[in-house]
C-alpha cells in the first residue's frame, strides 16, 4: 500500500467553526507533513512530524493545530479560520531518518473553503 | 540560503513534441532531488527521484538528468500527450533533515 489518504475532499466552514482534517498512511512511514497551497503556487510547509513529535512549525498561526495520534495519522484541527486560509491542503509521509531515497508521498488533498 | 528556482513559468507545446524543463539550486549538503508531476487540485505524484551520485534517470517518457557540480536538473518529457498537461514540481532534500525544498514549478500545457 503506497497510498497516503486524507479526508474530507472538500470543506466549506465558516470563519467561526471548528473542523479538522485527517491524513492516513499504512506505509510505516515515521515523518509525516501538512502543507498548504495556493492557486499556481507551490506547496508551503506548515509542519513536520517525525516519530509522531512535532518537530517543525513554520510559525504557523495557532487557529491551525496539529496532531498526530500515532504513527498512521495526522490531523490538522481547524478553528477560528480567516478567508485568506482558503487553499488546498496536502499531507505527505516520508520513512524519515537520512535515507538517501527519502521520498514523499502526497495525498490527493483537502480542498478548504472559508466563508 | 537554501533555494530551487524552475524555469520557465510556463510553456505551452503542440502534442507529439518533446520539451525540457529546468531546475536549479543552492540546497546544501545534498541529498536528492525529485521531479512531480500535479495536476489541478490534486496532489504531486513522483516521476523521479535521484541521488547525488546518478546522472539520469527514467520513467516511461520521462528522464531526469543531474548535474550535481553545477547544481543544475533537467525534465524531458519525449512526445507529449494531453495528460502530460500539468506543473512540474522540482523539489530538493538536504541531507539528514526531514525539510523538503520546492521550486514554484513550471505549468505545462499540451496543446492539439
Amino acid at each position: 500500500d503506497t497510498e497516503v489518504t486524507q479526508t474530507p475532499k472538500h470543506l466549506v466552514m465558516g470563519m467561526t467553526n471548528k473542523k479538522s482534517l485527517k491524513c492516513e498512511q499504512h506505509m510505516g512511514h515515521r515523518a509525516m507533513y501538512w502543507y498548504k497551497q495556493k492557486a499556481k503556487k507551490p506547496p508551503e510547509l506548515m509542519f513536520v512530524y517525525s516519530y509522531e513529535k512535532l518537530s517543525i512549525n513554520e510559525s504557523v498561526p495557532s487557529r491551525f493545530s496539529p496532531e498526530c495520534p500515532n504513527s498512521s495519522l495526522l490531523n490538522l484541527h481547524l478553528h477560528a479560520l480567516q478567508p485568506e486560509d482558503s487553499a488546498l491542503y496536502l499531507c505527505a509521509s516520508s520513512q524519515g531518518g537520512s535515507a538517501s531515497y527519502n521520498e514523499q508521498f502526497f495525498g490527493p488533498g483537502t480542498r478548504l473553503t472559508v466563508l | 540560503k537554501n533555494q530551487v528556482e524552475q524555469s520557465p513559468q510556463s510553456l505551452i507545446i503542440l502534442e507529439g513534441k518533446n520539451c525540457t524543463l529546468q531546475c536549479n539550486y543552492t540546497v546544501s549538503p545534498f541529498s536528492n532531488l525529485r521531479w512531480y508531476k500535479q495536476d489541478t487540485g490534486r496532489g504531486p505524484v513522483s516521476l523521479t527521484i535521484m541521488t547525488f551520485s546518478e546522472n539520469t534517470k527514467s520513467n516511461g517518457r520521462y528522464t531526469a538528468t543531474l548535474d550535481a557540480d553545477t547544481k543544475q536538473s533537467s525534465l524531458h518529457i519525449t512526445a507529449s500527450q494531453l495528460s502530460d498537461s500539468a506543473s512540474y514540481i522540482c523539489v530538493v532534500r538536504p541531507y539528514n533533515f526531514n525539510k523538503f525544498y520546492f521550486g514554484s514549478g513550471t505549468k505545462l500545457n499540451v496543446k492539439p
